[in-house]
Formats: C-alpha cells, structure tokens, sequence
C-alpha cells in the first residue's frame, strides 16, 4: 500500500513532554501537509511543507509547534511542552509536485494524541 | 466562522433514499473538494470540481457548484449502510493560498439498514 503512511497511530504524553509525529507521504509526492482535528469538527490547516522548505505556516501555533520534511525520511511534527489542549487527532495530507493545484489532497489515518 | 460551512450537521436516513449536503464559503476559490471520514480514519477524497464547473458525477456522487451564491451540494443517491460517515466540504484557495484545503464542520450521515 503506498498510501500516506503516519505513524504512531495513537501517542499518550504527560504534559511537559514532546511529542513527535512522523508523516511518509505518498510515493512521488513532494507536497506535504499538516491538519488538526478536534472531536466532532472538521480539520484545521497547520503547515504546508515542500521538501526542505515551509511554505506556509499560518495555521501553527506561534508557540511549541514546529515541522520540518527533510531531504531524506519523513515529515515531523514536533510539540513541545505539550499541554491538555493539544490533544486531538493530526493528520497529514500529500499531493504531486506537478499540478498540486487542482489535485486532490490524500490523507493518512491520523495520529491521536492525547495528553494526561 | 470558517471557510466552508456544511448543513445539516447529521442527517438520519433509511437505506435506499438519498442523502443531500450542502456547503457554503466565504471567499474565491481554486476548486471545492468533498472529502468522507469515517470513524477513527483519515478523509478519503471524495470528488473535485473546478471553480469553472458546474456539476460532476462520480457513480452515486453528483456534486454542483454555485460560485455566485458560494455554495455546493453533495448528492448521494440510493444510499448504502456503507455511506454512513462524516462528509467534509473543502476548499482551495487562489494565488498563494492555492494549496491549503479549508474544511467546514461536517455532516454527519447515518444510513439506517
């Protein structure tokens, strides 16, 4: 299957930790995404990364939260000193380079972070 | 409020009726993405037609698209027990906002056997 792969599916953390949320995109996309989503609502845009570059970041807290998609391996989402009210599912999303307007977005299952 | 809005929020039918979702926006788009999640998974794109079109067919689908009014409508016909999930409108913005997908709050469909 060479659909979007996250992983961990569910990731538990105590407050003041990190958490680390990994992304494979799609075989032969470069576009990566990154979405939020709270119990009973629809998704909300984070970031938007091309390899080794952000392009748009409006959607992420200014604080705590940060993304990278290096040259080589997966896109990371990284919350530091994570607090109750991030818990929520995360999920990422991948088109082409070519023609990424117009494309469909493909999304992965998600990562389910919860915070005790 | 956001981007796209879906109503109603859930929508209870029997098997074998039609099911009707509509969204509205707020600002010009790319294109308008419908999108299906069911419970405890990732959105599973559903269609997309172009700022350009009027309507699209996908077997059961049929989506419109209204850009004076800033809405679309999601048509699922002869429904199946296997529909049941949330329906999520999406939208692409133009210029550099092109990429991002908006999403709306949802409908929540039930298809009762």
């Amino acid at each position: 299957n060479a659909g979007v792969m996250q992983n961990p599916r569910h990731l538990v953390r105590r407050r003041g930790q990190e958490a680390r949320l990994r992304c494979s995109p799609m075989k032969g996309h470069s576009h990566v995404y990154w979405y939020r989503q709270l119990p009973e609502e629809g998704l909300k845009f984070m970031v938007y990364l091309q390899k080794e570059n952000i392009i748009d970041e409006s959607g992420m807290p200014k604080e705590r939260f940060s993304a990278e998609f290096p040259k080589e391996g997966p896109s990371i989402l990284r919350i530091q000193q994570v607090v109750r009210g991030d818990s929520a599912a995360y999920f990422c999303a991948s088109s082409p380079r070519a023609g990424a307007f117009n494309q469909p977005q493909h999304f992965g299952d998600g990562t389910r972070l919860s915070i005790l | 409020s956001q981007q796209g809005e879906e109503d109603p929020q859930a929508l209870s039918i029997q098997e074998g009726e039609n099911a009707t979702m509509n969204c509205s926006y707020k600002t010009s788009i790319n294109n308008l993405q419908w999108y299906r999640q069911n419970s405890g998974r990732g959105l599973v794109h559903l269609i997309l037609i172009r700022s350009n079109e009027r309507e699209k067919h996908s077997g059961r689908l049929r989506v419109t698209l209204d850009t004076s009014k800033k809405s679309s409508s999601l048509l699922i016909t002869a429904s199946r027990a296997a529909d049941t999930a949330s329906y999520f409108c999406a939208t692409a913005g133009g210029g550099n906002a092109g990429n991002m997908l908006t999403f709306g709050g949802g409908t929540r469909l039930m298809v009762k056997p």
